[in-house]
């Protein structure tokens, strides 16, 4: 079992839609929780972090549910410019280090 | 100021040829991760630096792999004797201590192996 996992899509959504993506995770230690975005052929790049109490940006609403190891990402009003691959990552302690596990994403396209 | 950099921004060789792929982190960033990226693929951690403390490599595939980094500046990434597998973008991130998690990505090296 992959330590992160996500449903790759592709979600194909017209704009204005409301999208959500779910991403579970398999170890109880990890700490602390995020969403990057992936443009295509672009590096990726931080979205938001994900806190326990829920947290808000805009458009976009991150939950996270430590019981059930599930993380989300909810896009209100989805734009064109929405377009592009989702990335849970996962940060756990690793040694005196944290080690970051990205999820293989989950690939968005918003049509006109 | 200056993102992170990577260099070359393309790469191609033959299989078995040894490749040398370049990193330059934000100012400052005291973390630096390389991960490799196939295409259509999630991103795979292969290597952490922190610091001055010891490298965590426990995700480089294979002893062709290795890398090195002095003090808090550059890291190089070199493959030896490349195999057509090891075709990927291969991506460098840096983090600053107090920051930790959040990582700024460079541009990524695609390397092609013929």
């Amino acid at each position: 079992r992959k330590e992160v996992e996500q449903d790759p899509g592709p979600f194909n959504v017209p704009e204005g839609a409301t999208v959500a993506f779910n991403c579970t995770y398999s170890n109880s230690a990890s700490q602390s929780f995020f969403w990057y975005r992936q443009d295509c052929r672009k590096e990726p790049k931080l979205l938001m972090s994900v806190y326990s109490s829920g947290n808000e940006d805009g458009r976009f609403t991150a939950q996270l549910n430590r019981a059930s190891q599930y993380i989300s990402l909810l896009i209100r009003d989805s734009k064109l410019s929405d377009s592009a691959t989702y990335l849970c990552v996962v940060t756990r302690p690793s040694g005196s280090a944290r080690q970051l596990t990205f999820g293989s994403g989950t690939q968005l396209t918003v049509l006109p | 100021g200056a993102g992170v950099s990577q260099s070359p921004s393309n790469k191609v060789t033959e299989k078995g040829k040894d490749v040398e792929l370049r990193c330059d982190p934000i100012s400052g960033h005291t973390a630096l991760y390389w991960y490799r990226q196939r295409l259509g693929q999630g991103l795979e951690f292969l290597i952490y630096f922190q610091g001055n403390s010891a490298p965590d490599k426990s995700g480089l595939p294979s002893d062709r792999f290795s890398a090195e980094r002095t003090g808090e500046s550059v890291s190089t990434l070199t493959i030896q004797r490349t195999q057509q597998e090891d075709s990927a973008v291969y991506l460098c991130a840096s983090s600053s201590a107090s920051g930790g998690e959040t990582q700024y990505f460079g541009p990524g090296t695609r390397l092609l192996v013929l």
